[in-house]
């Protein structure tokens, strides 16, 4: 039981460039969530997920696409990266029972 | 959701007793009290939740205030490992907007110290 996976957990990008983070859970969990975290700063959600086939716009959504195609895997797409996605992002996942959120060990992303 | 107030930092000493306080005047009935931290650069963790109820689990106690708009996160025996960034969030549970979205403010750097 590996609980919340992400990958990759460092990326170097060039302005334009794009990529996409993989976030993996094996507790059979509905909702996952992807945030950043600037630096001396708290979370900040960008997109999260009620269930497969399902995303939603969270408070800074802009610059990112999501897709949840398998109940498993939650994807964070930046088409064009931009200096100001420089962050660390954090993927969480939770079941229905509870709202206790378990989040992954964050990917380090800096965009020059 | 409501909004909370946490002091910025605390210091404690290794095998004390930490208390964190949190404030949040703006809570309505149905909004729950969650406490998580965040040790440094890892992702955050959940630690305890509560609505009106003191609770107390094998990492914490938390102490809601009769009024509901104050908490105290009290972790009873301190250690170097609890050193992290400590986050108060209030949010709805149930209803319509079940989607379990957590607002992180800045939270208390609790520092222990030996």
């Amino acid at each position: 039981n590996a609980g919340v996976t992400q990958t990759p957990k460092f990326r170097v990008l060039k302005t334009g460039q794009s990529m996409t983070l993989l976030c993996a859970q094996d507790m059979n969990h509905e909702y996952m969530y992807w945030y950043r975290q600037d630096p001396g700063m708290g979370l900040r959600l960008i997109h999260y997920s009620v269930g497969e086939g399902t995303t939603a716009k969270g408070e800074v959504p802009d610059g990112y696409n999501v897709s949840r195609l398998k109940k498993q895997n939650f994807l964070l797409g930046l088409e064009s990266a931009a200096p100001s996605q420089t962050s660390v992002y954090f993927c969480a996942s939770r079941g229905t029972a509870t709202y206790e959120q378990y989040f992954g060990p964050g990917t380090r992303l800096t965009v020059t | 959701d409501a909004k909370t107030t946490q002091p910025t930092s605390m210091d404690c000493a290794e095998g004390r007793a930490a208390n964190l306080p949190c404030n949040h005047s703006t809570i309505s009935g149905n909004e729950y009290v969650y406490w998580y931290r965040q040790i440094h650069s890892q992702g955050p963790q959940y630690i305890i939740h509560g609505l009106k109820n003191n609770e107390t689990n094998e990492m914490a106690s938390l102490i809601i205030t009769e009024d509901r708009k104050s908490s105290t996160l009290i972790l009873p025996h301190a250690t170097l490992r609890d050193t992290a960034v400590y986050y108060c969030i209030v949010r709805v549970a149930g209803g319509s907007s079940n989607t379990g979205k957590l607002i992180f403010g800045q939270g208390t750097t609790l520092q222990v110290k030996p």
